[in-house]
């Protein structure tokens, strides 16, 4: 099992830019996580979604930011614009259809850095 | 809602010794705990879950305690090896909210 994938890896862009973030989950697990890592406030949820429907985006920060999930295979998460307060580490995570429903399966993380 | 939090942001222990990592959580309808280990660069990796109907979990060198009286699990790490250095994580959880994560404890192994 290739487990979840991210890509890039790593991101730099200016403030302003679009940048989008992709995920593919492990397959067959149906729900999808997006969760960003910064030392002053630690891993936050900003969104998931059940079956590719978001159910809880409370966690977006703001409008500039979008998740999607148009099939079970693929999730991205949208900044536009960017400023420097977004940089941060962003993961990815799924969970199994079956098993612990909570047991959540992580990324390796993008790494983002807005100047 | 729920908030977690570690008692100790870094903690460091001799190579062979045991180390406990504990945490505290606040919402006591929480059902579901986890620990995760984060090593530099990588994304979280699962290490042991615990439910609120029990309170003692083992796995390899590892053990996860849990007193719902006082809202509280720890995690033992017995003969800490160098490879146990990492950020470890708990997390409290229950029903559609998913999971709290704590902000974490950084585990440094001395030589």
């Amino acid at each position: 099992d290739a487990g979840v994938i991210q890509s890039p890896r790593h991101e730099v862009t200016e403030m302003g830019q679009e940048v989008t973030l992709r995920c593919k989950p492990i397959s067959g697990h149906n729900s999808l996580f997006w969760y960003r890592q910064t030392m002053m406030r630690g891993l936050e949820l900003l969104i998931y979604f059940n079956n590719n429907v978001p159910i809880d985006d409370s966690g977006m920060p703001e409008d500039r930011f979008s998740a999607k999930m148009p099939n079970a295979s693929f999730s991205t998460l949208k900044i536009q614009p960017s400023e420097p307060r977004d940089s941060a580490v962003y993961f990815c995570a799924s969970r199994p259809a079956s098993g612990s429903r909570e047991t959540q399966y992580f990324g390796p993380g993008t790494r983002l850095l807005v100047l | 809602g729920e908030s977690v939090g570690l008692h100790l942001p870094t903690l460091s222990v001799q190579e062979g010794d045991n180390s406990i990592i504990n945490c505290a959580y606040s919402n006591s309808a929480s059902d579901y705990f986890i620990w995760y280990k984060q090593e530099s660069g990588k994304g979280p990796q699962f290490i042991i879950d615990i439910r609120s109907n029990m309170d003692k979990r083992q796995g390899q060198r590892v053990t996860v305690l849990l007193n719902k009286t006082v809202k509280h699990l720890s995690l033992q790490i017995a003969a800490t090896q160098p490879g146990d250095s990492a950020v470890y994580f708990c997390a409290a959880g229950g029903g559609a909210d998913g999971l709290t994560f704590g902000k974490g404890t950084h585990l440094i192994i001395q030589p």
